[in-house]
């Protein structure tokens, strides 16, 4: 069955400190990997996407993402955290030869202590 | 910056009635989609709409759940007979583009509550 897993349901971080998020996945094929945070109240927003080529991808608000397809990850970075950067965090796939149905994770809730 | 508007924010029915979930994608996108979040789960997939027709449906979304655009601006997901395990955080989404590579914008929700 395809998957997406986030072990770890929070994260601490102190602020100016790096932060990681994980995120690795199971499905058939190279998938389309994306990350969207959620703040209160608010939908999912769109912070990047793995496509294809560079394995590092820079999206929004200084956030990153290392594609590393031999240990199937996808994990969001950023070097400095910032107390605004408190959210919860989505891992997504979408299977190349799945059309749209895009299959999230479980979610991270991302906690940075000023 | 545009966004994808949904209403109600909270809708609260009793089980067997129907409830019309609204939703405004960005007003350029062609693509729209439905997803649910029970509590404490993962976001689910529902629908993906093209065209005034499904392109594609998980198996969550049976007999009971209907879409439809009709008026060139919504995008509604109708609940038939509404049951207790349909209780969950409802999100429209929209793209812009055909490529399954797209990134989808998500609206802010409704949490229904059945009862």
């Amino acid at each position: 069955a395809q998957s997406v897993a986030q072990p770890e349901d929070q994260v601490n971080v102190a602020e100016g400190n790096p932060l990681t998020v994980k995120c690795t996945y199971s499905v058939s094929g190279n998938p389309y990997l994306f990350w969207y945070v959620q703040y209160p109240n608010r939908g999912l927003q769109f912070l990047l996407k793995y496509i294809t080529g560079d394995n590092l991808v820079k999206g929004s608000y200084g956030f990153e993402a290392e594609f590393n397809k031999s240990q199937t990850s996808f994990h969001l970075k950023k070097p400095s955290a910032l107390v605004s950067d408190s959210a919860l965090y989505f891992c997504a796939v979408r299977p190349v030869t799945g059309g749209f149905k895009t299959i999230f994770g479980a979610g991270t809730r991302l906690f940075v202590k000023a | 910056e545009p966004e994808v508007t949904q209403t109600p924010s909270h809708q609260v029915t009793q089980m067997g009635q129907e409830v019309i979930l609204r939703c405004v994608p960005i007003s350029n996108h062609l693509y729209f989609y439905w997803y649910r979040q029970i509590l404490g789960q993962k976001v689910e997939f529902l629908v993906s709409f093209y065209n005034n027709e499904i392109s594609e449906k998980s198996e969550i979304f049976d007999d009971q759940f209907s879409v439809e655009r009709p008026d060139g601006s919504n995008f509604t997901l109708k609940i038939r007979s509404t049951k207790l395990e349909d209780s969950a955080m409802y999100f429209c989404a929209s793209s812009a583009e055909r490529g399954f590579d797209n990134e989808q914008f998500f609206g802010p929700g409704t949490r229904l509550t059945v009862l």
